[in-house]
């Protein structure tokens, strides 16, 4: 069975520029994450779909940051205008349930730079 | 919120036991879980621990938990190079989002 993916893998954009995400979560997960690490610091949730509907996205840092989950299956996150701040890893992690509690198994992570 | 702390960094030679601590402040938490991110890797799942135990053990892998301290600690026997990585304690918190520390790594030697 497939894991979580993620594309792209490392994506390397100017300040300013918007850059899109995408994530595949385990097929039949119901539940989708989105976490980002950035430099050194907590890998820090940013939101939770159920299907396609937003659970929670109390995460989001701000109104540059756009995700989607159109059809419940794949998700998108989107960075527009991107700024320097918004570099790091970006991880996508699905799950069954969406209690507290239940795994959540993570992809490999999109790894963002902005110059 | 719940905050979750973990020592940075930690050194040891090849065939020793490897002791990764962590601390959290919810007492609520159900599974309790440690993820590994390995070089230029995702976090890959390594084990977890229902709230309701006090230890877990999966083959070199023992997890203790102490409820009364909310105290985590993940035990590595006879740790090889190949251990090596990035160790994240995630602790539930909220509806259903997952609290991580900063991750402690573990640097194994010949």
């Amino acid at each position: 069975e497939a894991g979580v993916t993620q594309f792209p893998s490392h994506s390397v954009i100017e300040k300013g520029q918007t850059v899109t995400l995408r994530c595949d979560p385990i097929s039949g997960h119901d539940n989708l994450y989105w976490y980002r690490r950035v430099m050194g610091k907590e890998i820090k949730f940013l939101l939770h779909f159920v299907k396609e509907s937003k659970q929670d996205e109390s995460g989001m840092p701000n109104n540059r940051f756009l995700a989607e989950r159109t059809g419940g299956t794949y998700s998108t996150l989107k960075v527009q205008p991107a700024e320097l701040e918004d570099s790091g890893v970006y991880f996508c992690a699905s799950s069954q349930i969406g209690l507290a509690g239940s795994t959540q198994y993570f992809g490999p992570g999109t790894r963002l730079l902005v110059l | 919120g719940e905050d979750v702390e973990q020592s940075l960094f930690l050194s040891v030679r090849e065939g020793d036991s490897s002791v990764i601590n962590c601390t959290y402040t919810d007492s609520s938490s159900t599974y309790l879980y440690w993820y590994k991110q390995e070089p230029g890797a995702g976090l890959q799942l390594l084990t977890y621990i229902f709230s309701n135990m006090d230890m877990k053990q999966d083959q070199r892998l023992t997890v203790l938990l102490n409820k009364k301290d909310k105290h985590l600690s993940l035990r590595i026997a006879d740790t090889q190079t190949g251990d090596s990585a990035i160790y994240f304690c995630a602790v539930p918190s909220g509806y259903s989002t997952l609290t991580f520390g900063k991750g402690t790594m573990l640097l194994v030697s010949p």
